[in-house]
């Protein structure tokens, strides 16, 4: 099974920032790959599908990158409502990332 | 505009099944495949399987066979799983979620499911 590493854990920022989140595949995915969004108590949002299409509705603020085995999402001018946890997903058997906890500084 | 509504949180006894419901409108259900997915409290996400509106063909991850049964009702739009000899390790949120190709593009609210005696 194709696994994902997920980086970082936690991230720490401030407002106005840019941050970047990365996800490493154990095999090449062919840009198989979602990013989501999850606000506490709440469910996850889709921000991001096919590495590099923004869904519907989301702040364009957002975007996807990467190739390969390497992908990343990147959030320009942090807001304060894009503190959540972040999660990447491959396509090929539908795993998940380990998450990163997205705080202000 | 697409809308996922799941049913109301569950206090199980250790042993027992559960079934949870997940109505749908805003689309054509029978045009796509419904997902459940599983998060313990702090913990990732994971697959559990999928069901086809249209037909209700199924495909599961190979960690939740035997445990979760999927099936729809397209006179209603609603997806549901049941999920049987239900133990602690199944406490946690389910969630349903709409899947397109392969990601999941519209989620339910979750569902907590608590396995206690």
């Amino acid at each position: 099974d194709i696994q994902m590493t997920q980086s970082p854990a936690s991230l720490s920022a401030s407002l106005g920032e840019t941050v970047t989140i990365e996800c490493r595949a154990s095999e090449d995915i062919y840009n198989g790959l979602a990013w989501y969004q999850q606000k506490p108590g709440k469910s996850p949002q889709l921000l991001i599908y096919n590495a590099n299409s923004l869904h519907t509705g989301v702040p364009s603020r957002f975007s996807g990158s990467g190739s390969g085995t390497q992908y990343s999402l990147k959030i320009n001018s942090l807001q304060s409502e894009d503190v959540a946890s972040y999660f990447c997903q491959q396509y090929y058997n539908w795993t998940f990332g380990g998450g990163t906890k997205l705080e202000l500084k | 505009e697409v809308q996922l509504q799941q049913s109301g949180a569950e206090l199980v006894k250790p042993g027992a099944s559960v079934k949870l419901s997940c109505k749908t409108s805003g689309y054509t259900f029978s045009n796509y495949y419904m997902s459940w997915l599983k998060q313990m409290p702090g913990q990732n996400i994971e697959w559990i399987g999928n069901i086809y509106g249209g037909n209700g063909g199924t495909g599961y991850n190979q960690k939740f066979k035997g445990k979760a049964t999927l099936t729809v009702d397209k006179s209603s739009s609603t997806a549901y799983m049941d999920l049987s000899s239900l133990t602690s390790e199944d406490s946690a949120v389910y969630f349903c979620a709409r899947t397109n190709n392969y990601y999941f593009d519209y989620w339910g609210q979750g569902v907590m499911v608590t396995v206690s005696s």
